[in-house]
């Protein structure tokens, strides 16, 4: 299986700041990275897949970079609503895997 | 829209069993596998496998070979998950989500609310 390894585990950062989590994948898979975002007692949100397509409906401060095996997540100018927990995903092969995902909390 | 609307939360005993079903609504059951994932504080989400819901056909992750059971009822566009001999492991919340797929990508654009399982004696 293809190992997720996620970073940082968690993040405090301030409203109107940008922060970034990178994510870094066992294996090439060839820029087959998901992005989800989670919210206390819900479900998990797509956000970015492909590596850098951002999902319909989600803001331009919100982007996804990455190849081979490193990955990362950008949000730009934070806002209220961003502080939740975000996963990266195997989108390459099955069994799909997760990170072990990075909380991010208002600092 | 798109939705899935999963089952309620089950408190079950050690040895026994469950199904949660997933409900699908605003497209083509048959045109998107569904997913199944599981949550836990340890662990965090972990892949349990897919089914699709054309032909029944499943895959699943070796960890829930034997554990978990995947089926679908084409008439009323619900997937169903059949957990069995359940340990406390086994409490999490799992999740249903609609599978697309861009190329080799596999990408989970919909997802259930969540069904809450407790395993106690």
């Amino acid at each position: 299986d293809i190992q997720m390894t996620q970073s940082p585990t968690s993040l405090a950062a301030s409203v109107g700041e940008s922060v970034t989590i990178t994510c870094l994948a066992s294996e090439d898979i060839y820029g087959s990275l998901v992005w989800y975002q989670q919210k206390p007692g819900k479900s998990p949100q797509l956000l970015i897949y492909g590596a850098t397509i951002l999902e319909d409906g989600i803001p331009s401060r919100f982007s996804g970079s990455g190849s081979d095996t490193q990955y990362s997540l950008k949000i730009n100018s934070l806002q209220p609503e961003d502080f939740a927990s975000y996963y990266c995903q195997n989108g390459l092969s099955t069994p799909r895997t997760f990170g072990g995902g990075t909380k991010l909390e208002l600092k | 829209q798109v939705q899935l609307q999963q089952s309620g939360a089950e408190l079950a005993k050690p040895g026994s069993s469950v199904k949660i079903s997933c409900k699908a609504s605003g497209y083509t059951f048959t045109s998107y596998y569904i997913s199944w994932i599981k949550q836990t504080t340890g662990q965090g989400l972990e892949y349990i496998g897919y089914i699709n819901t054309g032909s029944g056909g499943t895959n699943y992750n070796e960890k829930f070979k034997g554990k978990a059971t995947l089926t679908v009822d084409k008439s009323s566009s619900t997937a169903f998950m059949q957990l069995s001999s359940l340990t406390p492991d086994d409490s999490a919340v799992y999740y249903c989500a609609r599978d697309v797929y861009y190329g080799l990508l596999g990408v989970m654009d919909a997802w259930g609310q969540g069904a809450s399982v407790t395993v106690s004696s």
